[in-house]
C-alpha cells in the first residue's frame, strides 16, 4: 500500500545509546519532515527536506540528525539518547503543492 | 512569535448535533489552512485544505471557514457521529513547512 513507513513501531533506550528511525514513503513525493508529539505540546517539527540532498532544521532539531540521499527514505537520527527524547515521533511526506502532508503511523521512543 | 491556538478543553457533543471548533493564529501569512484527524495512537490524517482566497469549504460533513482579517479558521461537523470522536489538528504553512496547533478533542456522545 502506497504511504509513509515508519520503522520500528515501538523502541526502549539507555540514556547515551544512538539509534535511527527509519522513514520510507513510495508516494515520489519532495517534501519529508520529522515531527514529535508530547502531551500538550502538539507536533514540533524537528528537521525537514524539499528533495534529495537538501534538508535543514525545524523548531525542535537539537539532539537530532537527518539527512537525504534520495527521495524515498529520510532517517532521524538520535545520537546521544536523553529522557528529553522520551516522544512519540511522526514522519510525514508531501507532493510540491500545499504540503497536504501523510503522516506515518508513528515511533514511540521511551528514552530511559 | 508565532502561534497557532486551539481550544484545549474536550468538546463534548451529542450526537446529530453540530461540533464547531477553532483555529486562530498570530504571526503567520498563510497562503492556506488545513484541517486533520488525529486517532489514539495513530498519525495525523489529512481532512480539508482552504485557500487564503477562499472563505468556505465543503467536503461530505465537514465544513471549514477562513477568515484571514480575524485571522481565524472555524471548522465544523454537522450531523455529528460517534466515529468522529478524534483530536483535530489546524496546521498553517510558513517558511515551505507546516505548523500545527496542539489540537482539539471532540468526544461525540450517543
Amino acid at each position: 500500500n502506497a504511504g509513509v513507513t515508519q520503522t520500528p513501531k515501538f523502541q526502549v533506550l539507555k540514556t547515551g545509546q544512538s539509534m535511527t528511525l527509519q522513514c520510507a514513503q513510495d508516494m515520489n513525493h519532495e517534501y519529508m519532515s520529522w515531527y514529535r508529539q508530547d502531551p500538550g505540546m502538539g507536533l514540533r517539527l524537528i528537521h525537514y527536506s524539499v528533495g534529495a540532498g537538501i534538508t535543514d532544521q525545524g523548531e525542535v532539531p537539537n539532539g537530532y540528525n537527518v539527512s537525504r540521499s534520495t527521495t524515498e527514505d529520510f532517517p532521524l537520527r538520535l545520537l546521544s539518547a536523553a529522557p528529553s527524547q522520551t516522544s512519540v515521533y511522526f514522519c510525514a511526506s508531501s507532493g510540491t503543492e500545499f504540503f497536504r502532508y501523510t503522516f506515518g503511523s508513528g515511533t514511540r521512543l521511551t528514552v530511559v | 512569535s508565532q502561534k497557532i491556538e486551539q481550544n484545549s478543553e474536550a468538546l463534548n457533543i451529542q450526537e446529530g448535533k453540530t461540533a464547531t471548533l477553532t483555529c486562530n493564529y498570530t504571526n503567520y501569512s498563510p497562503a492556506y489552512l488545513q484541517w486533520y484527524r488525529q486517532d489514539p495512537g495513530r498519525g495525523p490524517v489529512f481532512l480539508l485544505l482552504i485557500r487564503e482566497n477562499e472563505k468556505e469549504k465543503r467536503k461530505e460533513r465537514l465544513k471549514v471557514t477562513f477568515d484571514t482579517t480575524l485571522k481565524q479558521s472555524l471548522f465544523h461537523i454537522t450531523a455529528s457521529q460517534p466515529a468522529d470522536s478524534a483530536t483535530y489538528l489546524c496546521a498553517l504553512d510558513g517558511n515551505n513547512r507546516l505548523a500545527f496547533g496542539k489540537g482539539n478533542q471532540v468526544v461525540v456522545i450517543p
